[in-house]
């Protein structure tokens, strides 16, 4: 049973980088049948789906979302990590990391929230 | 606006049977791509309730069903019992957009 830990600081200054990190444990990052994702939830509202990569390397990205965002994976320490510059206000949300075998998020991290603000 | 379409509240009282919709479009649904459910109880993570359209996992009660037609996709609630209040979520795949897409979620009420 893959479980998932986010981390990173809860709070971010307008115009910064925003970076979370998720522990993997249970399993291997490396592992060929899932991909890893981070997907966010603003205070009050749904889920939207940011970035997922393969564990051969290979990306997808949300489309409104791609020319801030990078995710990529730390093999040696089993962590799956998001990076998202120029961060505002409208950035403020609960990030979740999650694995999905192909096509639905079978595990989910207990979610980070992270507030822009100055 | 999310891409996939659900309402944004039903209710029903205990033991009723409720649906909760999710429409889309010939890019996600209509194209194939299966369908799945979430169900998020407040302050949790989301947790699969459905998926591949009609498969439950093996911890879910018999009384959570799925279903599809078209662009669109169904959840049905048998029994409806208190502890089934929380918010429900459809997602897919939409070759549009080349990612995962979500509806804007269902708070389910129960009487």
């Amino acid at each position: 049973q893959l479980q998932l830990q986010e981390s990173g600081p809860g709070l971010v200054k307008p115009s910064e980088t925003l970076s979370l990190t998720c522990a993997v444990s249970g399993g291997s990052i490396n592992r060929s049948t899932y991909y890893w994702g981070w997907i966010r939830q603003p205070p009050g509202q749904g889920l939207e789906w940011i970035a997922s990569m393969y564990y051969s390397g290979s990306t997808q990205y949300n489309p409104s979302l791609k020319s801030r965002v990078t995710i990529f994976v730390d093999t040696s320490k089993n962590q799956v990590s998001l990076k998202m510059t120029s961060v505002t206000a409208a950035d403020t949300a609960v990030y979740f990391c999650t694995s999905h075998l192909g096509a639905y998020f079978a595990y989910w991290g207990q979610g980070a929230l992270v507030t822009i603000s100055s | 606006q999310s891409v996939l379409t659900q309402p944004p509240s039903v209710s029903g009282a205990p033991g009723q049977r409720v649906t909760i919709s999710c429409t889309g479009s010939s890019s996600n649904i209509g194209a194939g791509y299966d369908v799945h459910w979430y169900r998020q109880l407040p302050g949790t993570a989301p947790k699969v309730l459905i998926y591949a359209n009609n498969i439950r996992p093996s911890a879910v009660t018999d009384r959570f069903s799925g279903s599809t037609s078209g662009t669109s996709a169904s959840l049905a609630i048998t029994d409806l019992q208190a502890e089934d209040e929380a918010d429900y979520y459809c997602q897919s795949y939409d070759k549009t957009l080349s990612g995962w897409v979500f509806g804007g979620g269902t708070k389910l009420t129960v009487l």
